[in-house]
């Protein structure tokens, strides 16, 4: 199993630009979320899902768009892209919404917005 | 809301030296905690996870962790610090929605 993986690696954007960072699990687990990373903010939730077609905002939603169209992947859409966003993206997924389930997170988008 | 308080940006010891990484959680119903450890430009991993079975958990690596409900406390302890401990430490509490973690702790390991 691949586990989480996150594409890409790096970005850079202007102001103002669209993206879309991707991430897929391979281990048919139903709750997946998205968290970015700051110097000493630790992982704030942005958005997640139990499910597929489910989403539903999490602790720093604005800005940010999601969609779970299958059970495997779950993109983070920034629709205008601002230097407040610059931060380390990662995908996290467990097996349902369950506590008690660790979750299994991806290696990471360093997203720099100029 | 869940939360988790992680006192201490910043902790530095001596190779072969106790580590102690404090972590105090506020809940309004009982816990599920974990700690998580980050690798220089890596995701994170999973050290160990309180579920209520047991209040002195072990995980990997060498690691513990007791649960403290008269504390609200759930301390991440190794007895002796090795050079590859170096890293970040999340500690984080668990609800059927989210996973809110704490602001981390540098761990630096001195020869």
């Amino acid at each position: 199993n691949a586990g989480v993986t996150q594409t890409p690696k790096f970005q850079v954007l202007k102001t103002g630009q669209s993206m879309t960072l991707q991430c897929a699990q391979d281990m048919n687990h139903e709750y997946m979320s998205w968290y970015r990373q700051d110097p000493g903010m630790g992982l704030r939730l942005i958005h997640y899902s139990v499910g597929a077609g489910i989403t539903d905002q999490g602790e720093v939603p604005n800005g940010y768009n999601v969609s779970r169209s299958t059970t495997e992947d779950f993109p983070l859409r920034l629709l205008s892209a601002a230097p407040s966003q610059t931060s380390v993206y990662f995908c996290a997924s467990r097996p349902d919404r369950a506590a008690y389930n660790e979750q299994f997170f991806g290696p990471g988008t360093r997203l720099t917005v100029l | 809301a869940q939360s988790v308080t992680q006192l201490g940006s910043h902790v530095s010891v001596s190779e072969g030296a106790l580590v102690l990484l404090r972590c105090n959680y506020s809940s309004s119903v009982p816990p599920y905690l974990f700690w998580y450890v980050q690798y220089p430009n890596q995701g994170l991993q999973l050290l160990l996870k309180y579920t209520s079975a047991a209040t002195l958990v072990k995980g990997i690596n060498g690691f513990e962790a007791e649960f403290k409900k008269s504390e609200t406390s759930f301390h991440l302890t190794k007895p002796s610090a090795h050079m590859s401990d170096a890293a970040e430490y999340f500690c984080a509490v668990s609800d059927n929605n989210d996973m809110r973690f704490g602001a981390g702790t540098r761990l630096t390991v001195k020869p």
